[in-house]
């Protein structure tokens, strides 16, 4: 069964540091590997996602995550962060060509932006 | 754009009372979730669906039901209500695994919190 662990419950950063959350997974094969983020009150919005190819990925609102398969791990990156960042994010797997294209989600990384 | 709607953002029931809990999407998936949310614990799957009336349990289907009588609804009905039953209620849908259309990515409703006094 795949699973996925995000090691940092929470993360407190300064507005303008760089940011890095954590992601590993438990899959047999190569996943299809999404990041998600979720703002106060607010369902989720995908960041970016990796199938194949390329394995540093670019997303929006200035994030980028790289793919490294050797330590099963998917890690979020975003350079400078901005107080709009503050938000719980989430690392999810799926399998590739799965009936009903179901994703494993990990717990999830609570991000505070201080000023 | 992608809309997935879900009924009720807030509902407060009682312990035994019959909840329903609706969600409808625009954009003609096939596939509709429910995942739970509790902090800590992330989004754990419930029911999903890939076709009308066809449903398949996920990682918590206990004390849940699910029905999908029309492509672009996804019910989730708890018989009776209980206290841990308190959440964060996701809707999400996608397109087909494998088909023209499929991204792999799965688009969210802004989720239901209900509450089981």
């Amino acid at each position: 069964a795949q699973s996925v662990t995000q090691p940092d419950i929470h993360i407190t950063v300064s507005e303008g540091a760089s940011l890095e959350l954590r992601c590993n997974y438990s899959y047999g094969a190569t996943p299809y590997l999404f990041w998600y983020v979720q703002s106060p009150g607010q369902g989720l919005q995908l960041l970016l996602k990796y199938f194949s190819g390329d394995t540093l990925v670019q997303g929006i609102k200035g994030f980028e995550a790289e793919f490294k398969r050797s330590q099963s791990s998917f890690n979020l990156r975003k350079p400078s962060v901005h107080w709009s960042d503050a938000a719980e994010y989430f690392c999810a797997v799926g399998a590739p060509w799965a009936a009903g294209n179901k994703l494993t989600f990990g717990g999830g990384t609570r991000v505070l932006v201080k000023p | 754009d992608v809309k997935v709607t879900q009924s009720s953002r807030y509902l407060v029931k009682r312990t035994g009372e019959k909840v329903f809990l609706e969600c409808v999407q625009d954009m003609d998936h096939e596939n509709m979730f429910w995942y739970r949310q509790d902090p800590g614990l992330g989004l754990r799957l419930i029911y999903f669906s890939y076709d009308v009336k066809m449903k398949e349990k996920g990682d918590i289907p206990e004390g849940y039901s699910v029905s999908r009588e029309k492509k672009e609804r996804f019910s989730l009905i708890l018989e009776s209500a209980s206290t841990n039953q308190t959440s964060m209620y996701l809707c999400a849908s996608s397109f087909d695994a494998g088909g023209a259309l499929d991204t792999g990515e799965l688009f969210f409703g802004e989720g239901s919190r209900l509450t089981v006094l």
